[in-house]
């Protein structure tokens, strides 16, 4: 099976911090996503990547970057993080363009004090 | 309007029932559909996976495809406790990187 793991299940960071949520995968996946999730409004992406070094915003990319320096391994950074950022973090990969399906992480729960 | 609609709930039902949930689309060009459950503080996972119109069967869950009617439909017979989670419905085309993704429906199954 295919795994994908957030390096962290729970972080809290203070307004201001630069952040980084690191995602791997195992599986040679080629596309690697970044998504939020929050009550009422469902799953949000922020970033995908359909190879290395290459990626595409999403529909809220406002306040994040991502970086892919290896097929495995897709990053998101908050680069100064604030309060509307607490959130759900959910990373997923896929492969043939998510034609079966994306397999996500465990997610990282965040919260910006 | 969304180009994925699905009723949020909550859905609670008593153990032994069936949950029917359903999402419906406007993008003709999605070809094939997949339904994840998530439970609580956990990531989704995939649970059924339909290409093109049809029924799908596995086990006590049931994915149906309209794609005449843009709708599709998860059935879960005799229901426990343990299928308590929110239930999400996902499609895409064949060009598309993309899913599209249903907000999610929260069932709670009382034992």
């Amino acid at each position: 099976d295919v795994k994908v793991t957030q390096s962290s299940r729970y972080l809290v960071k203070r307004t201001g911090e630069k952040v980084f949520l690191e995602c791997v995968q195992d599986m040679d996946h080629e596309n690697m996503f970044w998504y939020r999730q929050d009550p009422g409004l469902g799953l949000r992406l922020i970033y995908f990547s359909y190879d290395v070094k290459m990626k595409e915003k999403g529909d809220i990319p406002e306040g994040y970057s991502v970086s892919r320096e290896k097929k495995e391994r897709f990053s998101l950074i908050l680069e100064s993080a604030s309060t509307n950022q607490t959130s759900m973090y959910l990373c997923a990969s896929s492969l043939d363009r998510g034609v079966y399906g994306y397999t996500f992480g465990s997610g990282t729960r965040l919260t910006v004090v | 309007q969304k180009e994925v609609e699905q009723d949020p709930g909550p859905l609670s039902v008593p153990e032994g029932a069936i949950v029917s949930l359903n999402c419906t689309y406007s993008n003709s060009a999605f070809q094939y559909f997949m339904w994840y459950r998530q439970y609580s503080r956990k990531g989704p996972e995939l649970l059924m996976y339909t290409y093109s119109s049809g029924n799908k069967e596995d086990g006590r869950f049931t994915a149906q495809v309209d794609k005449s009617s843009k709708y599709i439909s998860l059935f879960i017979r005799d229901s426990q406790p343990s299928d308590s989670a929110t239930y999400l419905c996902a499609m895409g085309g064949s060009n598309d990187y993309k899913l599209s993704f249903g907000a999610g429906t929260t069932v709670t199954v009382r034992a």
